[in-house]
């Protein structure tokens, strides 16, 4: 079965800091992996994907992630945190050798302190 | 905008009313999904239509009826419903096909009194 884990409910970093968001999977086939965030009361909003290629992947507002085969990882990564970027994220997946459903882990709260 | 629009943004409903939550999508996609989100809890995937036809209902209660009469438009209709259904319902779209992520609305938040 597929699934996706983020194991910290919360992450907390100051302003200018750098920022780890963790997210782990299982998946049969080749993963397609997705990290998503959202502000409150919105909706979720794209931020960057893996399909194949190269294993780090830029996205949107300067967030990056890097795909790992071997830890079956897909960590999300920015340089320096803003207090704007203070939001939930969620990882997601899906597998080459299914319908196409997107599978979510349960989000992570970041939040960023002046 | 995402392109994805849902209708309306903020609802309170009776335990005895009926509603009809609107999600529509010019962005010709081929999938649509309703979620619920509820506080402190993870994403709840309620129903999938691809090409217009429901191919997925996790289990979810009769008091909430989706349809889908083409492939831009989705409801959830409404009826006596109970607080704890109260949430953010989020929609999405998304094309057919593996490699296609989800484009969501900015949802609906339901208040049950």
């Amino acid at each position: 079965a597929q699934s996706v884990a983020q194991p910290e409910d919360q992450v907390n970093v100051a302003e200018g800091n750098p920022l780890t968001v963790k997210c782990t999977y299982s998946v049969s086939g080749n993963p397609y992996l997705f990290w998503y965030v959202q502000y409150p009361n919105r909706g979720l909003q794209f931020l960057l994907k893996y399909i194949t290629g190269d294993n780090l992947v830029k996205g949107s507002y300067g967030f990056e992630a890097e795909f790992n085969k071997s830890q079956t990882s897909f960590h999300l990564k920015k340089p320096s945190a803003l207090v704007s970027d203070s939001a939930l994220y969620f990882c997601a997946v899906k597998s080459s050798s299914n319908t196409g459903k997107l599978i979510f882990g349960q989000g992570t709260t970041l939040q960023v302190k002046p | 905008e995402t392109g994805v629009t849902q209708t309306p943004r903020h609802l309170v409903m009776g335990m005895t009313n009926k509603k009809s939550l609107k999600c529509e999508q010019h962005l010709g996609h081929n999938a649509m999904y309703w979620y619920k989100q509820s506080a402190k809890k993870p994403l709840e995937l309620m129903f999938v239509y691809n090409f217009k036809e429901q191919t997925e209902n996790n289990s979810v209660p009769s008091r909430f009826s989706p349809e889908c009469p083409n492939s831009s438009h989705l409801f959830l209709h409404l009826h006596t419903l109970q607080p704890e259904d109260s949430a953010l319902y989020l929609c999405a779209s998304s094309p057919s096909g593996i490699p296609y992520g989800y484009t969501f609305g900015s949802g609906t938040r339901l208040t049950v009194v």
